[in-house]
């Protein structure tokens, strides 16, 4: 079984708009952490936003907002007033806890396409 | 504070050949991790270091790819020999420590003929 699905293979968004990108994982773990990073087209994946699985309240960084929903087993990344510059693929990943190490799993990517 | 480096960005060898790759993590960083990017893929964990022991090798083929971090610092990662398959984008990765955010290079990209 996927242990991170993203299940937005590519999105189309009007600049400014709100973006919403899709992260569902599976984990038995009750300690464990979901990052968001951001690939653009040169290559290296740059950290985005974290939420630990015991924080209470949602993560927010500038205009990044990590919607944790912990029943549902899900971590979708909310990006506000959508800009060019955000056009980039988008991974979701998780750290679990337990194993004695701390590789991150990761799902197959959004790519994001802001349109002018 | 300077990122992660890595080089060379770009290589490009015949299978059955041999390639290295070569990571310096930001300074201080303890935990250093190598991942393998397969066009339309998310990043899978090839092996991590704490300072210069092996945390985890378990998706590492062993049998053509070797890494190392001599002095806990530096490291490098070897196949030999490379098959097609191999042909993929490798990045590194440093933390200050376990468990902590991860911050990656910009990625070599490796492609076998």
């Amino acid at each position: 079984a996927q242990k991170i699905t993203q299940t937005q293979p590519g999105m189309f968004v009007q600049e400014k708009e709100a973006v919403t990108l899709d992260c569902t994982y599976d984990t038995s773990d009750q300690s464990y952490g979901l990052f968001w990073y951001k690939q653009p087209s040169s290559g290296e994946m740059i950290f985005l936003i974290y939420q630990g699985s015991y924080d209470e309240q949602n993560a927010t960084e500038g205009r990044y907002s990590l919607n944790f929903q912990k029943a549902r087993k899900s971590a979708n990344l909310v990006i506000s007033a959508s800009q060019l510059g955000d056009s980039a693929m988008y991974f979701c990943a998780m750290r679990e806890g337990g194993r004695g190490a701390d590789g991150l799993t990761f799902g197959k990517g959004t790519h994001l396409i802001i349109q002018p | 504070e300077a990122g992660v480096a890595q080089s060379p960005r770009y290589k490009i060898i015949e299978k059955r050949q041999s390639v290295a790759f070569w990571c310096n993590p930001i300074s201080g960083h303890a935990t250093l991790y190598w991942y393998q990017q397969i066009l339309g893929q998310g990043p899978k964990l090839l092996i991590q270091f704490q300072n210069n022991g092996v945390v985890d090798d378990s998706q590492l083929p062993k049998d053509r790819f070797s890494a190392e971090r001599l002095k806990g610092v530096d490291s490098t990662l070897k196949i030999q020999p490379a098959k097609l398959e191999d042909s993929a984008v490798y990045l590194c990765a440093s933390s200050s420590d376990r468990g902590d955010t991860q911050y990656f290079g910009p990625g070599t990209r490796l492609t076998v003929l």
